[in-house]
């Protein structure tokens, strides 16, 4: 079954930095476009940030712009998000999933708390 | 506020059909994905492009667009259709993304 597991969520302050990881299982990773959508508690979706199979582009929210690195190693069929300068709003949880406009394949997603 | 629009909250009866709709600028030109999403689950996408579903989605769930308005059909709702749905487009730059913000579908 074709999968992808996030990781690296947790509590962090206000400012402070975290980088979350997706790993891909049984698909070929590094022909997909890979997108990260996160959703605030009892919230809507937001798109966040999403990288091309090659990783030479990537596209920000504005909200994220400059605070947010998205990134991946199709050596280790990974993907990733570094996030710095956290702000209360960006509490939520952090999906990846496959695709470039439409996404098919999701992972459980980790919680991203930023509170001090 | 998103630039797409969805009504936050629709109702059918159990075997009838019923439409959830999006609306946006960007409808005119980008193709809609909507997605279902069940408590504490992940979405799961039901149709893509012009009215395309992935393998495992049953055939009661059609897409289609009219000018800038984007809709999933449910035809003959079952109990477990009950969730949330988000619309997802192209923004008006093209390279970004925009979700609606979710409809609750109650299935009576």
């Amino acid at each position: 079954e074709v999968q992808l597991v996030e990781s690296g969520g947790g509590l962090v302050q206000p400012g402070g930095s975290l980088r979350l990881s997706c790993v891909a299982s049984r698909f070929t990773f590094s022909t997909y476009w890979m997108t990260w959508v996160r959703q605030a508690p009892g919230k809507g979706l937001e798109w966040v940030a999403n990288i091309k199979e090659d990783g030479s582009e990537e596209y920000y929210v504005d909200s994220v712009k400059g605070r947010f690195t998205i990134a991946r190693d199709n050596a280790k069929n990974s993907l990733y998000l570094q996030m710095s300068s956290l702000r209360a709003e960006d509490t939520a949880v952090y999906y990846c999933a496959t695709g470039r406009y439409a996404f098919d394949i999701w992972g459980q997603g980790t919680m991203v708390t930023v509170s001090s | 506020s998103s630039e797409l629009t969805q009504d936050p909250a629709v109702s059918v009866a159990l075997g009838q059909t019923v439409r959830i709709t999006c609306q946006g600028d960007s409808l005119s030109t980008y193709y809609a994905s909507w997605y279902q999403q069940k408590p504490g689950q992940a979405p799961l996408l039901v149709i893509y492009g012009k009215n395309n579903r992935p393998s495992g989605i049953p055939d009661r769930f059609s897409g289609s667009t009219s000018g800038n308005t984007a809709s999933l059909t449910i035809a003959g709702a079952q109990a477990e259709d009950e969730a949330d749905y988000y619309c997802n487009s192209r923004g008006r730059s093209g390279n970004h993304l925009v979700f609606g913000g979710g409809t609750k579908l109650t299935v009576l």
